[in-house]
This record gives structure tokens, C-alpha cells and sequence, in this order.
């Protein structure tokens, strides 16, 4: 089974603080997302990642940047933590990028953040 | 216009009905496609993919792909309490983009 683990569950951070969320998958997939899920605005894409120190923007990366030195794991950092950024946050992993069964994206149990 | 679009709902059904769950999308050539179901408070979980056009069975779910319509769809058969949860649709786009849409909350009522 795949398996993607996020460091924290629960967060509580005061604003202006730089925050770090780390995600580790035990895999050997290529691939790595970091999405935030807010009440009726789904899933979001923030930034991803097809290969170790590579990244991508997503469709809201202000506000955050990523790193991956190795490929097991991706983190995300909030560069100082806003209010707005209090949210559900998910990592993922895939396989590939190319459609089919090996781009599935596995996710992790989600750290939900509160930015005080 | 969105990508990927559902019913927010909800769509509440009798315990041991079928629920029938509908998805749009805009690329018409995307390839892959998913149901992922999501509890309160929990990450989303795959349950379905699909990427044939037809259907596709799991157990009680059955996943229907229809291209031509750009539409895909989740029947859960003999709906259960615990099938109570938030089903997101997404999509493998050209570009190997993955999109989600906003989910469609369906209740069970015992």
C-alpha cells in the first residue's frame, strides 16, 4: 500500500511566523502535490513537483514555496504565516504524470493549520 | 468555466438505494478519471478510475465514462449509512493536468 505521511495533524501558528509542513511518501513515486482545501472552493493546487528539486507552480502559489532535496520528501513553507492561510492542507503522490492507473494520487491524512 | 464540474448537493438517498453521482468536464481530451470520497475531517481516498468509455464495476460502485458527453458518473448500489461522505470527481487532462472538482456531499438515511 502506498503510503504518504504529513509530519502534523493539527497546527496552530501565530501570524508572521515562518511555518513548515513536511510530507514523506514511501513509494518511489515521481511525483508530489501540495493542495489546500477550503469549504466550497475544493481542492487547490499550490505546487508540485516531477523530480527532486524540481517544482511547478500550481494555481495559488503566493504566499508559499516548496522543496524537495530528496524524493521521498516535499515540503511547504509558509514564508510568514497570514491569517488567510489557515486551511486544510494536503499532500499527494503519484506515480507518473502520464494519464492512466500510475498517475492515481495517493494523499496523506491532511494537516490542518490555524493561523492565529 | 471550471474544469471539472459536480453538484454540490447534497443528495440525500434511503439506506439500500442507489445513488448516482454526476461529473462534467470541459477538456475533451482528457484520458483518466477518478472518484475519490472524502469523510469529514479526512483526506480523499480513491474509490474508482476509470478511462474507457463505458462502465466500470467495483463491489457496489460503478463507474460510467461517456467522452462523447464529457461525462462521467459514480452509482453506489445498496447505499449504506457509511457510504455518508463528500465524492470528488477529477480529471487527467492533456498536459497531464490533474483537476478536482468542488465534490457533491451525499447523506445516507438509515
Amino acid at each position: 500500500d502506498v503510503k504518504v505521511t504529513q509530519s502534523s495533524r493539527y497546527l496552530v501558528k501565530r501570524t508572521g511566523e515562518k511555518v513548515f509542513l513536511e510530507c514523506v511518501q514511501d513509494m518511489d513515486h515521481e511525483n508530489m502535490f501540495w493542495y489546500r482545501q477550503d469549504p466550497g472552493l475544493g481542492l487547490r493546487l499550490i505546487y508540485f513537483s516531477y523530480d527532486v528539486k524540481m517544482k511547478e507552480k500550481g494555481d495559488i502559489p503566493e504566499g508559499y514555496s516548496v522543496s524537495r532535496e530528496k524524493k521521498e520528501r516535499f515540503s511547504l513553507i509558509l514564508e510568514s504565516a497570514s491569517t488567510n492561510q489557515t486551511s486544510m492542507y494536503l499532500c499527494a503522490s503519484s506515480l507518473q504524470l502520464l494519464a492512466g492507473d500510475k498517475n492515481i494520487q495517493y494523499f496523506g491524512a491532511g494537516t490542518r493549520l490555524s493561523v492565529l | 468555466q471550471k474544469e471539472v464540474e459536480q453538484n454540490s448537493g447534497p443528495l440525500s438517498v434511503p439506506e439500500g438505494a442507489i445513488a448516482s453521482l454526476n461529473c462534467t468536464y470541459s477538456d475533451r481530451g482528457s484520458q483518466s478519471f477518478f472518484w475519490y470520497r472524502q469523510y469529514s475531517g479526512k483526506s480523499p481516498e480513491l474509490i474508482m478510475f476509470i478511462y474507457s468509455n463505458g462502465d466500470k464495476e467495483d463491489g457496489r460502485f460503478t463507474a460510467q465514462l461517456n467522452k462523447a458527453s464529457q461525462y462521467v458518473s459514480l452509482l453506489i448500489r445498496d447505499s449504506q449509512p457509511s457510504d455518508s461522505a463528500t465524492y470528488l470527481c477529477a480529471v487527467s487532462s492533456t498536459g497531464n493536468q490533474f483537476y478536482f472538482g468542488t465534490g457533491t456531499s451525499l447523506t445516507v438515511i438509515p
